[in-house]
C-alpha cells in the first residue's frame, strides 16, 4: 500500500534548537518524496524536494531508502519556521500526491 | 511564481443546494488539476484528477455524481457539490501541474464550505 506516515502531530522547540520532522513512507517503487510547507492562512507551497538535494531556509532532507524515510531537518529553528508541515510521495510516472497527516512545528522565543 | 486562484475562499448555503467552486490558473496552462479535500486538522485527501477535455479520475469512495467535475479549459476547473448536506461540509482545496516549470503541484488557497 502506498502510504506517506507522519508519526508527529506538534512538535514544539525553542528558537536556535535543532528541529527534526518524521516522515516515513510505503511504496512498491521508487517514489520520489517532498516536503511541503502551510504558514498560517497561507495556501500550500512546496519547501523541498528529494531530488533537488537543496537546502531550502536552512531546511535539508535525506532520502533514505533502506529506512523509507526522508526526515526533515534543521540545525537552528527559527520563530518564523512556525508552520504545518507536509510530507509527501508522488510515483514516477504520475503527478498524483499522497500526502501525510503532517506535523504542526510550534517555534517558541 | 506560478498562481493558482480558487474561487469563492468560503461559501455557507443551505442544506440541499448545489456549490460550485472555481479554480484557475493565472499564469500558465494546466492540463491537469486536482481536487483534494481536508478536514479539520487532518491530512488532504485526494478526491479526483480533472484532465483539460476529458472526465475527471475519481478516487476510490468519491462519489462521482456528487461531487461534479468539468475542465473544460486548460486554466479552469470547477468542482460542483450537488445537492450538498452538512456532512460535506470541509475545506477543499484544489492545485495545478504545470509542466513547464519543476514545481510538481501549486496549489489554491482553498474553499470553506460550510453546509447549514
Amino acid at each position: 500500500a502506498q502510504r506517506v506516515t507522519q508519526p508527529e502531530k506538534l512538535l514544539s522547540v525553542f528558537k536556535g534548537a535543532p528541529v527534526e520532522l518524521k516522515c516515513n513512507y510505503s511504496y512498491s517503487g521508487s517514489p520520489e518524496l517532498f516536503w511541503y510547507v502551510q504558514y498560517s492562512r497561507q495556501r500550500l507551497q512546496l519547501l523541498l524536494r528529494h531530488i533537488s538535494r537543496e537546502s531550502i531556509k536552512g531546511f535539508t532532507a535525506d532520502l533514505n531508502k533502506g529506512e523509507t524515510s526522508f526526515h526533515l531537518k534543521k540545525p537552528f529553528a527559527q520563530e518564523e519556521d512556525s508552520a504545518m508541515y507536509y510530507c509527501a510521495l508522488s510515483g514516477l510516472n504520475t503527478d498524483k500526491l499522497i500526502f501525510g497527516t503532517g506535523t504542526r512545528l510550534q517555534v517558541f522565543p | 511564481g506560478a498562481v493558482v486562484s480558487q474561487h469563492p475562499s468560503w461559501v455557507i448555503c443551505k442544506s440541499g443546494t448545489s456549490v460550485k467552486i472555481e479554480c484557475r490558473s493565472l499564469d500558465f496552462q494546466a492540463t491537469t488539476m486536482f481536487w483534494y479535500r481536508q478536514f479539520p486538522k487532518q491530512s488532504l485527501m485526494l478526491m479526483a484528477t480533472s484532465n483539460e477535455g476529458s472526465k475527471a479520475t475519481y478516487e476510490q469512495g468519491v462519489e462521482k455524481d456528487k461531487f461534479l467535475i468539468n475542465h473544460a479549459s486548460l486554466t479552469l476547473s470547477t468542482l460542483t457539490v450537488t445537492s450538498a448536506h452538512p456532512e460535506d461540509s470541509s475545506f477543499y482545496i484544489c492545485s495545478a501541474v504545470d509542466r513547464g516549470r519543476s514545481q510538481p503541484q501549486h496549489f489554491g488557497d482553498g474553499t470553506r464550505l460550510s453546509i447549514l
